[in-house]
């Protein structure tokens, strides 16, 4: 069953557009994460956060921006889309113990056209 | 930073034993997963290693030597669907980060 669930699945659209990708998960982890993934390619981590009020940027340059208001909800923004931010972007959780694995989300595939 | 490799691609034939390496260079080690990722379709978790030696689940094992900075995981008894992306990923003990390398893709022939 799914715990960590990201809407849109599917997003098309135009070049200079605002957009939020949101993620929320059911399980009361403290950790969120945005990982960016071509297909093909590997995962890159764009943003995290430790906990609520807490946002942190990743290894990759992005521009985007997220927001971290309640434990169960980490939206990603875009605020003007361009056709490079065309990829597949998903959102993972952990629990606050170290070793806990990271429990991924199914996605959200953008296309910016 | 870190850096994480693995090969790119493998290829075994269904029933046999395929062995995924994944070297790794970071500083504050605090422990490696492996995760499974059909195309198309979110990564899923395996397994995890923390200190040395051999975790074994079921069809799937996982080794960890820290000294050497080394890992592999080991799929036995390969069936058609074990045909995915097998990816690494290593997190350290500050920042909490996982990073992951950029996975080796296994192709099992029938």
């Amino acid at each position: 069953e799914a715990d960590i669930y990201q809407t849109p699945r599917y997003l098309v659209i135009g070049t200079g557009k605002k957009i939020t990708l949101e993620c929320s998960q059911t399980m009361g982890h403290d950790k969120m994460y945005w990982y960016q993934q071509d297909p093909g390619m590997e995962l890159h981590l764009i943003h995290y956060s430790y906990g609520v009020n807490s946002t942190e940027k990743g290894d990759l340059s992005s521009e985007s921006t997220v927001s971290r208001i309640r434990t169960e909800h980490f939206p990603l923004t875009l605020e003007s889309a361009r056709p490079s931010h065309t990829s597949q972007y998903l959102c993972a959780s952990r629990a606050g113990t170290a070793i806990s694995p990271l429990h991924f989300g199914n996605g959200t595939r953008l296309t910016v056209t | 930073g870190q850096n994480i490799d693995q090969p790119t691609e493998m290829t075994a034939t269904e029933g046999a034993i395929v062995q995924i390496n994944c070297t790794y260079q970071t500083s504050g080690f605090n422990g490696l997963f492996w995760y499974q990722q059909h195309a198309g379709e979110a990564p899923t978790f395996l397994s995890y290693n923390v200190l040395d030696g051999l975790e074994e689940k079921g069809r799937f094992s996982s080794f960890l030597s820290r000294s050497k900075g080394y890992s592999y995981l080991l799929l036995k008894e390969l069936q058609m669907k074990d045909s995915a992306s097998y990816l690494c990923a290593v997190i350290k003990a500050a920042g909490n980060k996982l990073t992951f390398g950029g996975g080796t893709r296994v192709l099992v022939k029938p």
